[in-house]
């Protein structure tokens, strides 16, 4: 099956420093990757979308200049957090999906705390 | 729009039924239907595509009634393996032969199976 890789599981860093996630599709190419957010308790939400070889696009709320993504390849989709705070604690998730009419194949999720 | 789950939490003996159902005040195009254990990510249950479609898989079945917006999750003869938090998720376009649009989710349903 359809599988997306995600690293690094977990990373802690100092307020004001960057960090890297980085999602792949080892077995099928993904022209669009999606990012979400959960903070504890709470539900999945949609952050971002990741297209192969141009821009992302954002939801709304979500500042760009701060969740740097980029999608350099069919398979690789970043996603940098940029002078991270306390409040950017969270578990990030990245998926794709292969084709129409398949569910989404989800990484396993990054849980990034900011101290 | 976010789809509305309900009910919030259950808490079964293993071998009882439960039922989850979700909700939107817009047009589905297809519900996905995912189960998290904590600090995991999300996995796929089933994805239902047309209206009035019914699935199934083991002892886990869903129902997706389009005109109605709605659509359940069947957990039948419950085991200690299905507690989790449960999530609908729905797609804000049709397919339209172009990428996938990321999926917008419930608020989830946490089940935990007593034995």
């Amino acid at each position: 099956g359809a599988v997306v890789s995600q690293h690094p599981s977990w990373v802690i860093c100092k307020s004001g420093t960057s960090v890297k996630i980085e999602c792949r599709s080892l077995d099928f190419q993904a022209t669009t990757m999606f990012w979400y957010r959960q903070f504890p308790k709470q539900s999945l939400m949609l952050m971002a979308t990741s297209n192969e070889g141009s821009k992302a696009t954002y939801e709304q709320g979500v500042e760009k200049d701060k969740f740097l993504i980029n999608h350099a390849s069919l398979t690789l989709s970043t996603l940098t957090v940029t002078s991270a705070h306390p409040e950017d604690s969270s578990f990030y998730i990245c998926s794709a999906k292969v084709r129409w009419g398949y569910g989404y194949t989800f990484g396993s999720g990054t849980r990034l705390t900011v101290v | 729009q976010q789809p509305v789950q309900s009910p919030q939490a259950v808490i079964l003996r293993e071998g009882e039924d439960a039922v989850i159902n979700c909700s939107s005040s817009k047009a589905l195009y297809s519900v996905h239907w995912y189960r998290q254990k904590h600090g995991e990510a999300p996995v796929f249950l089933m994805i239902l595509l047309k209206g009035g479609e019914q699935k199934g898989h083991e002892k886990i079945s869903a129902s997706f009634n389009e005109k109605k917006q709605q659509s359940s999750l069947y957990l039948t003869a419950s085991q200690l393996s299905y507690s989790g938090t449960y999530f609908c998720g729905t797609e804000r376009a049709p397919f339209s032969g172009g990428g996938a649009d990321g999926l917008t989710f419930g608020k989830g349903t946490h089940l935990i199976i007593q034995p």
